[in-house]
């Protein structure tokens, strides 16, 4: 199976622009989860989307929003970019077995506010 | 507000030494715990997943515990190779993941 798709891997912004970020989860996961990682603050979560809707959300401001398609592929927006929301932002889909829950990472989008 | 925290936050060994990294959490209502590795720039990899009611998982050389009563994790590496340099990272899982700061590991051939 391909693993969890991230688009696109590298991004440069200015301040006060918008951001769209999508992810694709390994086929048949249902459940996509967004995580932002910097040097500081280290990975935080985002939200999570399960059946394209919002399941749990991070304490985050509302300019970070995402979405969830029927296809389970999954976007994340950031408006108004600010200089500390240059990190990398990973997003994760995962599938519930006897197992439990296994997290399944994509590379991840770094993005860069100028 | 759970909290989960790492130590030591760096370790250097040389190869084939055993090791173990630590992870503690504050508070023991979890569903599970999770070990991930993370090369630079890259991803994170699930290694092992420990279930709240498990007290041990293992894969390989690894080996991870799980003490939910006292809040705390190990991971276990065997032999360790220059190929295990990375960061390792615990998360617990409740309501969300939880991460904690990580562990940079680097193993000197």
């Amino acid at each position: 199976k391909a693993g969890v798709t991230q688009t696109p891997r590298y991004l440069i912004k200015t301040r006060g622009q918008q951001v769209t970020l999508s992810c694709s989860p390994i086929s048949g996961h249902r459940s996509v989860s967004w995580y932002q990682q910097t040097p500081g603050q280290g990975l935080q979560f985002l939200f999570e989307y399960f059946s394209e809707t919002q399941r749990n959300k991070g304490n985050f401001p509302g300019r970070f929003s995402g979405r969830q398609f029927s296809n389970s592929r999954s976007e994340m927006n950031v408006s108004t970019l600010e200089l500390g929301d240059s990190a990398l932002y990973l997003c994760a889909s995962s599938f519930l077995t006897d197992s439990g829950e296994t997290q399944y990472f994509g590379p991840g989008t770094r993005l860069l506010v100028l | 507000k759970q909290e989960v925290t790492q130590i030591p936050a760096a370790l250097s060994v040389p190869e084939g030494e055993n090791l173990v990294l630590n992870c503690s959490f504050t508070d023991s209502a979890i569903y599970n715990l999770q070990w991930f590795r993370q090369d630079p720039g890259k991803g994170l990899t699930s290694l092992l997943l420990i279930q709240s009611s498990q007290r041990e998982q293992t894969s390989g050389r690894l080996n991870a515990s799980l003490d939910k009563s006292s809040g705390r994790s190990t991971l276990y590496i065997a032999a360790s190779q220059p190929g295990d340099s990375a960061t390792y990272l615990c998360a617990v899982a409740g309501n969300m993941l939880t991460f904690g700061g990580g562990t940079r590991l680097m193993v000197k051939p």
